[in-house]
This record gives structure tokens, C-alpha cells and sequence, in this order.
């Protein structure tokens, strides 16, 4: 079967670094799509990878390694507003998406 | 800018009556999505949209129906509500095709069903 393993929550302090992990097991590999999601809304887009290596965006990087199975999300200068929940989604190679549980990442002052 | 518009935003619905819940967008993105969202797993695939008049079942499509009329609106509708159906649900578009580029969400139809 396909499976998306994400921690179910993580705590870190504000101005810290954390990072978020995952690790896939699906049907072939087609890319790897970060999103946040603050409680009550809608998710948003944050990252896409498809190829090994890292993937910058201000202050948020993510990291895939397609031989390990394995992505993370790493989120720098941490702020409050950082405080949501970040899911893990990966495209098979039928082209559905797969989709983590997503982790609840709670910042304190 | 809308982007993608659900309503309702929450509903409570008795066991066994119908609704639908509606899904409009203004991006003209060819594919649309129906997910679900409940607590500890991850977003389900109920149904989704390539095109204009096309419709595809997801992982979880029993108990739902869909249809795409045109670009914009992809509402779905539960025949016969029941308990397991109370949970968060997303609608979704992307352009091109169903599984490629990003997700746009809407923000959301919360269904209680008693």
C-alpha cells in the first residue's frame, strides 16, 4: 500500500529553527508537495520537489531524497504565525496525490 | 481576488436527508477536486474533474456524486447523509490536468451529520 509518515505534532520557540519530516512509500514518484495549514482554513501551497537536493524559498527550505524515500521542511527564524499544520503530498505515478496525516507545529514565545 | 468559493461554510444535516455543497471558481483552472478532511489522516480524494463534462471517482466516492456542467462549478451532494460523512470538505482546482502543478483550496464546508 502507499503510505505518507509525517510526526503528528512538533514544538519549537520563537526565532528558532525546526525541521519537519517525511517519509514516503507509493507507486513510482512523480513529486513532492509541501503545504501549510492554519486550524480552520484552507491549506496553501509551500514547496515543490522533484528532483534530490535542496529547495529554497525565504525562510523556508525543503529537501527531498527520492533514493531514501525522504523529504523535510525546514522552516528558519521561526515566527508565530508559523504555528500551523504542514502536510506532506506525494504524486504517484498515476498522478494522484498521496497525502500525509500533516504535523501541528506549535511555537511558544 | 475569489479564487475558489464553497457554501456553505458549516451545515448540520439530519441522517438521511441530501445536500449539496457548491464549489465556484474564477481562476479557469481546468481540473477541480472534492476532499476530505478528518482529523488524524490525510486528505481523501471523494471525486475530481479534468474537464468540463468529465467526472472521475477518488479513493472514497461512495455516498457522493459530482458534476462539472461547466469550468466553474463542481458541486457535490450526499444522496443520503450518514454519520461517517461529518467531517471538513475541500474543494480544490488546479490548471492542466487532474495531478498537475499546485493546489488552489477553498476554505472549507464543515458538515455535521446526526
Amino acid at each position: 500500500g502507499q503510505n505518507i509518515d509525517q510526526p503528528t505534532e512538533m514544538t519549537a520557540t520563537e526565532g528558532a529553527i525546526v525541521q519537519i519530516n517525511c517519509t514516503y512509500q507509493t507507486s513510482g514518484f512523480n513529486g513532492l508537495f509541501w503545504y501549510q495549514q492554519h486550524a480552520g482554513e484552507a491549506p496553501t501551497f509551500l514547496s515543490y520537489n522533484v528532483l534530490d537536493g535542496l529547495e529554497e524559498k525565504g525562510r523556508f527550505s525543503s529537501f527531498l531524497s527520492r533514493s531514501k524515500g525522504y523529504s523535510y521542511l525546514l522552516l528558519k527564524e521561526l515566527q508565530m504565525k508559523d504555528s500551523a499544520s504542514y502536510l506532506c503530498a506525494v504524486r504517484d505515478s498515476n498522478y494522484q496525490l498521496i497525502w500525509g496525516a500533516g504535523t501541528k507545529l506549535i511555537i511558544k514565545p | 481576488t475569489a479564487g475558489i468559493t464553497q457554501a456553505p461554510t458549516s451545515q448540520i444535516l439530519a441522517a438521511g436527508r441530501s445536500m449539496t455543497l457548491r464549489c465556484t471558481q474564477d481562476m479557469r483552472h481546468n481540473a477541480m477536486y472534492w476532499y476530505r478532511q478528518d482529523l488524524g489522516l490525510g486528505l481523501r480524494l471523494i471525486h475530481y474533474s479534468n474537464t468540463a463534462g468529465t467526472t472521475g471517482k477518488g479513493e472514497v466516492p461512495d455516498g457522493y456524486s459530482v458534476s462539472r456542467a461547466n469550468t466553474d462549478d463542481f458541486p457535490l451532494t450526499l444522496a443520503s447523509a450518514v454519520p461517517s460523512q461529518t467531517s471538513v470538505y475541500f474543494c480544490a482546482s488546479s490548471p492542466g490536468t487532474v495531478g498537475s502543478g499546485e493546489l488552489f483550496f477553498g476554505e472549507g464546508s464543515r458538515l455535521t451529520v446526526l
